[in-house]
């Protein structure tokens, strides 16, 4: 039972223009959401979190919105470098489980 | 600050073996969490410990067990090694509450043959 669930494995984005990454989760107790960014040969990079009570949080080129409705998040990276090219995972936590719920991943690759 | 450390990176084996890893947290930090990574799997949750306690364990079977020591230091065990098994192992650290972001090590890559 996948319950964090990244759809798309793969994104292709022109230099300078918005990646968009999608996330869905199932499980309503879920309060707290991260995103990761991960390198070949290297562990995941926290880049930013959310958590329930807010539906929207902003880093720099970075923004995590959340629509607990229809349980989905999404990250947006404006604008979009090669250096961003990398694999990115969303995560999600329910209070007190102490645990995190990793999605597959999706494979971000900006052209230059 | 040193980031989250393990050992070995590297791991050849063979069936039936067993194998011990190990990940150094980040100084001050008291959660360690284990995670196994296959392709097409993402990242898989195996236990996560706290003060030498573990607070949750992931639907993996009890070949895979693990520890944590009082300096917060952890190693997690696989026993009688399947050729499943071979996927790249990342621990991570995050202090207390249990909220904050985890810092990810790494990670041991090991092969069953």
């Amino acid at each position: 039972d996948q319950q964090v669930k990244q759809n798309s494995p793969s994104l292709s984005v022109q230099e300078g223009r918005i990646s968009i990454l999608n996330c869905d989760y199932t499980n309503s107790m879920f309060d707290y959401f991260l995103w990761y960014k991960k390198y070949p040969a290297e562990g995941p990079t926290f880049l930013i979190s959310i958590s329930s009570i807010k539906d929207k949080n902003e880093d720099g080129r970075f923004t995590v919105f959340l629509n607990k409705s229809a349980k989905h998040l999404s990250l947006h990276i404006v604008p979009s470098q090669p250096g961003d090219s990398a694999v990115y995972f969303c995560a999600a936590s329910a209070s007190g489980t102490y645990k995190y719920i990793f999605g597959t991943g999706t494979r971000l690759k900006v052209l230059a | 600050k040193a980031g989250v450390t393990q050992t070995p990176r590297y791991l050849i084996k063979t069936r039936g073996q067993q194998v011990t890893l190990s990940c150094s947290p980040i100084s001050g930090h008291r959660s360690v969490s284990w995670y196994q990574q296959t392709p097409g799997q993402g990242l898989q949750f195996l236990f996560e410990y706290f003060s030498e306690t573990q607070r949750n364990k992931g639907n993996f079977p009890g070949r895979f067990s693990g520890r944590q020591f009082s300096n917060s230091r952890s190693e997690m065990n696989v026993s009688t090694l399947e050729l499943g098994d071979s996927a790249l192992y990342l621990c991570a650290s995050s202090p207390e509450p249990s909220y904050n972001e985890q810092f990810f090590g790494p990670g041991t890559r090991l092969t069953v043959l």
